[in-house]
């Protein structure tokens, strides 16, 4: 198992510009999460999908953010247009839905730079 | 709203020791709580999850603690090693809005030879 696939592993953009963070997550998980981390604010959750279906994205910062989980292996966060207090580590994390013992399995994020 | 704390943030120990991590929640009504580490430039990875009805749970040296009543989960290392030395982060997943897990901002551990 080759566990949540994030990538890029290191993103450096310019102020404006669009940004696109990309995740695989583990062959039979139901569930996604997308998560920020910052040390300010720790970690929070941004949005979370159930059987690639949106359920939750009240954590979404600001109309610039989006994500999308076209299919069950494979999502992406988008940012646009990119602000320097967007500066962060952005992780994807899945597991099994409605298992609530289960645990939840993180990638290693996308460390986002906006200058 | 569940709010995770963990004290202290940071803790520096020699190599060989024993040692205890806090956390503290405000809800007791949770499924679950979860012990994580994360080390630097990397994502977090799951050390131990303990059952709402569980007491405790053990993984090598690990040992986590939860007494759901007073709010509390402590995790126990012992022998500390310089390989220890990382942030370690918990996380409960409450009962109502069970999908999101609500983290603490964790504790930075040193372990020096």
């Amino acid at each position: 198992d080759a566990g949540v696939i994030q990538s890029p592993r290191h993103e450096v953009t310019e102020m404006g510009q669009e940004v696109t963070l990309r995740c695989k997550p583990i062959s039979g998980h139901n569930s996604l999460f997308w998560y920020r981390q910052t040390m300010m604010r720790g970690l929070e959750l941004l949005i979370y999908f159930n059987n690639n279906v949106p359920i939750d994205d009240s954590g979404m910062p600001e109309d610039r953010f989006s994500a999308k989980m076209p299919n069950a292996s494979f999502s992406t966060l988008k940012i646009q247009p990119s602000e320097p207090r967007d500066s962060a580590v952005y992780f994807c994390a899945s597991g099994v839905r409605l298992s609530y013992n289960s645990p939840l399995h993180f990638g290693n994020g996308t460390r986002l730079t906006v200058t | 709203k569940q709010e995770v704390t963990q004290i202290p943030a940071a803790l520096s120990v020699p190599e060989g020791e024993n040692l205890v991590l806090n956390c503290s929640f405000t809800d007791s009504a949770i499924y679950n709580l979860q012990w994580f580490r994360q080390d630097p430039g990397k994502g977090l990875t799951s050390l131990l999850l303990i059952q709402s009805s569980q007491r405790e749970q053990t993984s090598g040296r690990l040992n986590a603690s939860l007494d759901k009543s007073s709010g509390r989960s402590t995790l126990y290392i012992a022998a500390s090693q310089p390989g220890d030395s990382a942030t370690y982060l918990c996380a409960v997943r409450p009962i109502q809005g069970a999908q999101k897990l609500v983290f603490g901002q964790g504790t930075r551990l040193t372990i020096n030879p």
